[in-house]
């Protein structure tokens, strides 16, 4: 079984849409949950971060974690075509010094006008 | 923008060649990775360092070696090239802290032939 599960889509939606990313994981040692975003021929950059459980939002953006499922979502509001891109999940077990984030295989997003 | 800086781009080379793919960044992070990265799948640690004459292998069986010899250069290096190192090579560094975060650079897209 794999740490970090992902669905690798592609998911496309139209533009305005309420978009839902989910990974699943397996190890409860996880701390640290993130959503990195990676255009085409681009290095991941990262989104959002979360420590622990619970719900964080920015601007369109709102990342949650459910520990005890072992879920985490991205939900991206009112979608726009640049938002097209993979989004990858990432955990860690630490955000300090053993620091090694763990990658999800990425779900590629479309978001069409 | 990450000051993190991936050479080259993208490399073309023959089989049995030795080949360096470099990797630089300007903010002083402790910490640097090498993920492998193929089309629909996870990006895979390879090697990852914590520190100056510091570096571990990752969780992905590689035949490629690194060194860290500065703090600001992570280079990795092929012995013998193989078509089955065909992939995506990304760079990331991240510097011990709360809120840690890895950015990554542009990456090196390798093809063996």
């Amino acid at each position: 079984q794999k740490e970090v599960e992902q669905d690798p889509g592609p998911l496309s939606v139209p533009e305005g849409a309420i978009v839902s990313l989910n990974c699943t994981y397996s190890n409860s040692a996880f701390q640290y949950f993130m959503w990195y975003r990676q255009y085409s021929r681009k290095g991941p950059e990262l989104l959002m971060y979360t420590y622990s459980s619970g719900n964080k939002e920015d601007g369109r953006f709102t990342a949650q974690v459910d520990k005890s499922s072992k879920y985490i979502s991205l939900f991206i509001r009112d979608s726009q075509p640049s938002d097209s891109a993979t989004y990858l999940c990432a955990m860690s077990p630490s955000s300090g010094g053993s620091y090694i984030p763990t990658f999800g295989r990425g779900t590629s997003l479309i978001v069409h006008p | 923008e990450a000051d993190i800086y991936q050479t080259p781009r993208y490399l073309v080379i023959g089989t049995g060649k030795k080949i360096t793919l470099e990797c630089s960044q300007t903010m002083g992070h402790d910490k640097m990775y090498w993920y492998q990265q193929d089309p629909g799948m996870e990006l895979h640690l390879i090697h990852y360092s914590y520190g100056v004459n510091s570096t571990e292998k990752g969780d992905l069986s590689s035949e490629s070696t690194v060194s860290r010899i500065r703090t600001e250069h992570f280079p990795l290096t092929l012995e013998s090239a193989r078509p089955s190192h065909t992939s995506q090579y990304l760079c990331a560094s991240a510097v011990t802290g709360m809120n840690t975060e890895a950015f990554f650079g542009q990456g090196t897209r390798l093809t063996v032939v």
